[in-house]
């Protein structure tokens, strides 16, 4: 089974200073990572996605994440805050692809980030 | 842009009273879930469709929620006798078999009085 852990509820950094919000998995395969962003009263918005490929993963709007397997980590950071970042990132996992099952997303609690001028 | 779309995006009903989503994926899209996601938390899995086929339910899918796909293109989400307990946000996504990332509609959020 697999399962995400999201280290801290709630982060709030100062514009211009670096993010960080970490997230631990939990999956019996290799698994498919990914990196959500919900603002408020909009969809949730794809950041960036790990697949077996490269372990440091570029995504949207200057996020970048760190595939940990030793670690079973799998932390999203971004050198430098913009207010227009405030918003709650989701950590997600999923197995689907490898298992040949759906492609089911299992999602953390979220990590709300605030970002303070 | 051609996203997934969702309607309503509110819906306010009473205890006991039965209400219908609609999900419409992105077109070329043959794979679609269902997720709700309640205050605070991240969205849990309740269904998904390949084509006109349902091939999972979570367990979170109780007998009074019914989702269906007739023609492998729109979905709905069927609630009966609602109760406050449903009260959440249903978010809609969908992708290709073998894509893993989903798309995802800016979701229903219902509340039951």
């Amino acid at each position: 089974a697999q399962s995400v852990t999201q280290l801290d509820s709630h982060v709030s950094v100062s514009e211009g200073t670096p993010v960080l919000l970490r997230c631990n998995y939990s999956s019996s395969y290799s698994p498919s990572l990914f990196w959500y962003v919900q603002h408020p009263n909009k969809g949730l918005q794809l950041l960036l996605k790990y697949t077996s490929a490269a372990t440091l993963v570029k995504g949207i709007n200057g996020f970048e994440a760190e595939f940990k397997k030793s670690e079973t980590s799998f932390h999203l950071t971004k050198p430098s805050a913009h207010m227009s970042d405030a918003a709650e990132y989701f950590c997600v996992v999923s197995e689907g692809v490898l298992t040949g099952t759906a492609s089911k997303l299992t999602f953390g609690t979220g990590t709300r980030l605030q970002v303070t001028l | 842009d051609t996203g997934v779309s969702q309607d309503p995006r509110h819906k306010i009903t009473k205890r006991g009273q039965n209400v219908t989503f609609r999900c419409d994926p992105i077109s070329e899209h043959n794979r679609l879930y269902w997720y709700r996601q309640t205050l605070g938390q991240g969205p849990e899995f309740l269904t998904y469709f390949q084509n006109e086929a349902q091939l999972e339910k979570s367990r979170l899918l109780s007998d009074r929620f019914s989702a269906e796909r007739p023609k492998g293109s729109f979905s709905t989400l069927e609630i009966q006798r609602t109760e406050q307990g449903d009260s959440a946000m249903y978010l809609c996504a969908s992708n290709y078999r073998g894509q893993d990332e989903q798309f995802f509609g800016p979701g229903t959020r219902l509340t039951v009085l």
